[in-house]
């Protein structure tokens, strides 16, 4: 199973600044099948980046995802109110798929 | 509209069953795989298996399996995530989640369905 680690567990930032979020694997991953979803409280998670650098339908370009074989990024270029939340990354190339344990974003 | 819809929160006794639903729309139900993942309360998200309902291919997280059944019905466009025997730990939100196709992962996610397993 591959193991996903997140970094940092919570990263304090104001608005307008710039966030960077790291996602580790314990082996390597095909970058076609590393995804980032955001999810904020109270709500189901959705769909950010697929493919570790696309886009889903409907996400701002402040979001981006870069990376490859073991590390991947999101980054969120100008923090909006509405980016303060938990930002999980994905593997979905081998079985089992697996979630890192996620990164709140919080309001500095 | 891509619609996922789950049935209603659900309190069980421990060792009680329980099978909750996820109806879908707006799309070919035989066409994507749907999953289930869960969220313990304050904690991440996990992985536990997915269906493809055009053949009924299963595939479980080997923590999940034999722990929880997934099926599906084709005539009514619905999936199902069911236990024989539940537990004060299985209490959790449970999502629906649609593969989407190609190289998207997750797509479409249901709005959950919280199951508290309580003496």
């Amino acid at each position: 199973e591959i193991v996903l680690t997140q970094s940092p567990g919570t990263l304090s930032l104001s608005p307008g600044e710039r966030a960077t979020l790291s996602c580790r694997a314990s082996q390597s991953v095909s970058r076609i099948y590393l995804a980032w979803y955001q999810q904020k409280p109270g709500q189901a998670p959705r769909l950010l980046i697929y493919a570790a650098s696309s886009r889903a339908t409907g996400i701002p370009d402040r979001f981006s995802g870069s990376g490859s074989g073991t590390d991947f990024t999101l980054t969120i270029s100008r923090l909006e109110p509405e980016d303060f939340a938990v930002y999980y990354c994905q593997q979905y190339g081998s079985s089992p798929w697996t979630f890192g344990q996620g990164t709140k974003v919080e309001i500095k | 509209e891509v619609q996922l819809v789950q049935s209603g929160a659900e309190v069980k006794k421990p060792g009680e069953s329980l099978k909750i639903s996820c109806t879908t729309s707006g799309y070919s139900f035989t066409s994507n795989w749907i999953g289930w993942v869960r969220q313990m309360p304050g904690k991440g998200l996990e992985w536990m298996g997915i269906i493809y309902p055009g053949d009924s291919e299963t595939r479980y997280s080997p923590s999940f399996q034999g722990q929880v059944t997934i099926s599906a019905d084709k005539s009514i466009n619905t999936a199902y995530l069911q236990w024989g025997s539940l537990k004060a730990s299985d209490t959790a939100m449970y999502y629906c989640v649609r593969r989407g196709a190609a190289v998207i992962p997750l797509d479409y996610w249901g709005r959950g369905t919280l199951v508290t397993v309580s003496s």
